[in-house]
C-alpha cells in the first residue's frame, strides 16, 4: 500500500482564494482524521469521519472551513475564503476501527502559504 | 485523557539507549499509552502503544510503571534517524488523540 496520500503537496495561494487539499486514506481503514499544524497551535484535530460520515467536526476553527469524503477513498478540505491566518501543515491521517484503536497513518501533508 | 508531562528536550548520543520519560499520573485503568514521533516536516509516526505489560516492537520497547503513573519509550539503539519530537498520550477509547509539546529528542553523533 502507497500510504496516505495528499495533494497538493505545497500550496501558495492569494488571501480570499479557494484552497482544497485533497486526501487518499489507506484502503480498508475506516476512519479518517484531518489535522493542522502550526508552531503557535501545534498539531491540531479539525475533524474525522467514520465510514465516511463526519463525527466530530468541534476542532473546525470557522464557516470558512468545510471537509467532505464522497467516499470510503477520498476527502477533502476546502477553506473558502482563505486567510493569511490559515497557512500551516495540513495533515490527513487513516486507521482502522476499533474501540479504543489509535494507531494513526499519518500522510506527508499539505504545507499551505496563503500570502 | 489524562494529562501527560514529558521534559522538553534531551540529547542521546549515537548508537546508545535513548530512554524517554513520561508522566501521567492520573491516568485510569481502562486509558493506553501511546507513543508517536515526528520527524522534521514530515507527518507523526506511531511508534508503540501499551495497557499494563511492557511492551517491544521492531521500534521500540515501552515500560510502563505498576502503578501506571509513568511510563518510558526506550530506542535501544539510536541513530541520527531517530532525532525527532516524541509524543506521549494516554486517550480513552474513542477519545481523540491530543498531541502535546512532546520531547525534542536530538541524537547526538
Amino acid at each position: 500500500d502507497a500510504g496516505v496520500i495528499q495533494s497538493p503537496r505545497h500550496e501558495v495561494t492569494e488571501m480570499g482564494q479557494e484552497v482544497t487539499l485533497r486526501c487518499k486514506p489507506i484502503s480498508g481503514h475506516d476512519y479518517l482524521f484531518w489535522y493542522r499544524q502550526t508552531m503557535m497551535r501545534g498539531l491540531e484535530l479539525l475533524i474525522y469521519f467514520n465510514n465516511n460520515v463526519p463525527i466530530d467536526d468541534s476542532g473546525m476553527p470557522e464557516d470558512r472551513f468545510s471537509a467532505k469524503m464522497p467516499n470510503a477513498s477520498f476527502s477533502t478540505l476546502k477553506i473558502q475564503p482563505s486567510e493569511p491566518r490559515d497557512s500551516a501543515v495540513y495533515f490527513c491521517a487513516s486507521s482502522l476501527a476499533g474501540w479504543g484503536a489509535h494507531e494513526q497513518f499519518f500522510g506527508p501533508g499539505t504545507r499551505l502559504t496563503v500570502l | 485523557d489524562a494529562k501527560t508531562t514529558q521534559p522538553t528536550s534531551m540529547d542521546c548520543a549515537e548508537g546508545r539507549a535513548a530512554n524517554l520519560p513520561c508522566n501521567h499520573s492520573t491516568i485510569s485503568g481502562n486509558e493506553y499509552v501511546y507513543w508517536y514521533r515526528q520527524i522534521h516536516s514530515q507527518g507523526p509516526q506511531y511508534i508503540i502503544h501499551g495497557l499494563k505489560n511492557n511492551e517491544t516492537n521492531e521500534m521500540a520497547s515501552l515500560i510502563i510503571t505498576e502503578d501506571r503513573k509513568s511510563s518510558t519509550l526506550i530506542l535501544p539503539h539510536a541513530t541520527l534517524r531517530d532525532t525527532a519530537v516524541y509524543y506521549c498520550m494516554t486517550p480513552f477509547g474513542n477519545e481523540k488523540l491530543t498531541f502535546g509539546t512532546g520531547t525534542r529528542l536530538t541524537i547526538i553523533p
